[in-house]
């Protein structure tokens, strides 16, 4: 298993400002996720935050938006930039591990923000 | 695209009773089928995984089932109990290296 924290928990800001949300896992891991989830909905995947290279996009979700970092492999951040809005959410940090030859995901608990 | 259907309603259970949930695919099976469950303000906690060739799985009182001929896989608590509230999510893989992709999940609500 994996223990992951995120912070900032919670935040509101103001629309134009970015925030940057921190993800901290308590062991190694290759692979790390950024997802994001709106009230009632399901978890979007943003990207895939990779060791040593760019992050992986999906569809809809582009670089300057939503710069990621991953410099180790037990840390990345996600930013959120030049915010409106329509970015309130509740961000979600994640990383896949094989156990018993099964790849499931631990998240970490959401970073919830609130843009004014 | 890959679409995932859960149950949007709310199901409300009484306490000792068998819940069950859905969750139906469309297109093609995945490689294996995941569910979690998310509580109010906190991140999804997984639960149970089933691979594409198995039938059923079972841990503690929770069974999941996949039937790929159907596209739909069943999950069920038995003897529920108020603390197994939550909203249940399904998500499906299609390969070990891939992404996971989430259903919207149904809210179980068990009243005592």
């Amino acid at each position: 298993s994996a223990v992951i924290s995120q912070k900032p928990s919670r935040d509101i800001c103001q629309r134009g400002t970015s925030l940057t949300i921190q993800c901290q896992v308590d062991s190694q891991v290759t692979m790390m996720f950024w997802y994001r989830q709106q009230p009632g909905q399901s978890l979007t995947l943003i990207a895939t935050a990779n060791q040593g290279s760019e992050a992986t996009y999906e569809s809809g979700f582009v670089i300057d938006k939503f710069p990621i970092s991953r410099p180790n492999l037990t840390f990345s951040t996600l930013t959120v930039s030049n915010m409106s809005p329509e970015d309130s959410s509740i961000y979600l940090c994640s990383v896949g591990l094989l156990e018993h030859a099964e790849e499931t995901q631990y998240f970490g608990p959401g970073t919830r923000l609130l843009v004014l | 695209s890959q679409k995932i259907e859960q149950n949007s309603e709310a199901l409300n259970i009484q306490e000792g009773k068998t819940a069950t949930l859905t969750c139906n695919y469309t297109n093609y099976s995945p490689a294996y089928l995941q569910w979690y469950r998310q509580d109010p303000g906190r991140g999804p906690v997984f639960l149970l995984l089933i691979r594409e060739n198995e039938k059923e799985k079972r841990k503690e009182r929770l069974k999941v089932t996949f039937d790929t001929t159907l596209k739909q896989s069943l999950f069920h608590i038995t003897a529920s109990q108020p603390a197994d509230s939550a909203t249940y999510l399904c998500a499906l893989t299609y390969s070990s290296a891939s992404k996971i992709i989430f259903g919207s999940g149904t809210r179980l609500s068990i009243r005592p």
